[in-house]
């Protein structure tokens, strides 16, 4: 079945790094994504994997993707205040539905200065 | 500029009372779908749209209505609205195909008293 599931909030100082966790069920799952929700917004695209990678790098965002364990991880380095935002997963499946996406709950990251 | 809109943004009713939330796209993309947010919740899909007359129930679509008449409009119709429905509602597009990104329309927060 499908289930993503994160941790609800994270808090960090300006200038560390923040990691954040997902643990998906579908092994089938074919893209993982990463989407970021700043206040009154909707969802913007931050960076996706494919599913036979382990790893991507983009400037100050990294993903790595263990299949074994169902586990991605989004690592923002150097975290600035303007990163505070909830970050949302996806997973998306082959299915009938074609670009069906399977969001977890979200994670509210709270920089501080 | 590649667009995804939503009217209204805001919309207060009454339970029982017809209402439709428009998701207009002007990048002549094929798949279009419908969300709801919930705090907790994460995202879940109402519906989905192949293409112009293929329409599909996503993961909670008990209670609304969609239609595909053109390929670049996607409403989201609730016959008669219940406080259970009162969320952020988001459409998003994306061209046909799995791999393809999708992009998110601002949202509309409808509260239903």
């Amino acid at each position: 079945g499908e289930d993503v599931e994160q941790s609800l909030f994270l808090s960090v100082r300006e200038g560390d790094s923040s990691v954040i966790n997902c643990t998906y069920t579908d092994s089938s799952s074919t893209y993982l994504y990463w989407y970021k929700q700043e206040p009154g917004a909707g969802l913007q695209l931050l960076t996706y994997i494919f599913s036979n990678m382990d790893m991507k790098q983009d400037q100050r965002l990294t993903v790595l993707l263990n299949k074994k364990d169902k586990h991605l991880s989004l690592r923002i380095a150097d975290t600035q205040t303007g990163d505070s935002a909830i970050y949302f997963c996806a997973e998306s499946l082959r299915t009938g539905g074609g670009n069906k996406l399977t969001f977890g709950t979200g994670t509210q990251l709270k920089v501080e200065l | 500029e590649a667009q995804v809109t939503q009217n209204p943004r805001y919309l207060i009713t009454v339970t029982g009372k017809k209402l439709t939330v428009t998701c207009s796209q002007n990048m002549n993309h094929e798949y279009m779908s419908w969300y709801r947010q919930d705090p907790g919740l994460g995202l879940r899909q109402i519906y989905y749209s192949m293409n112009v007359e293929v329409t599909d129930k996503g993961d909670v679509p008990e209670g609304y209505k969609v239609s595909r008449k053109e390929k670049r409009n996607f409403p989201l119709i609730l016959e008669s609205p219940s406080p259970n429905q009162t969320s952020l509602y988001f459409c998003a597009t994306s061209r046909a195909g799995i791999s393809y990104e999708q992009y998110f329309g601002p949202g509309t927060r409808l509260t239903v008293t």
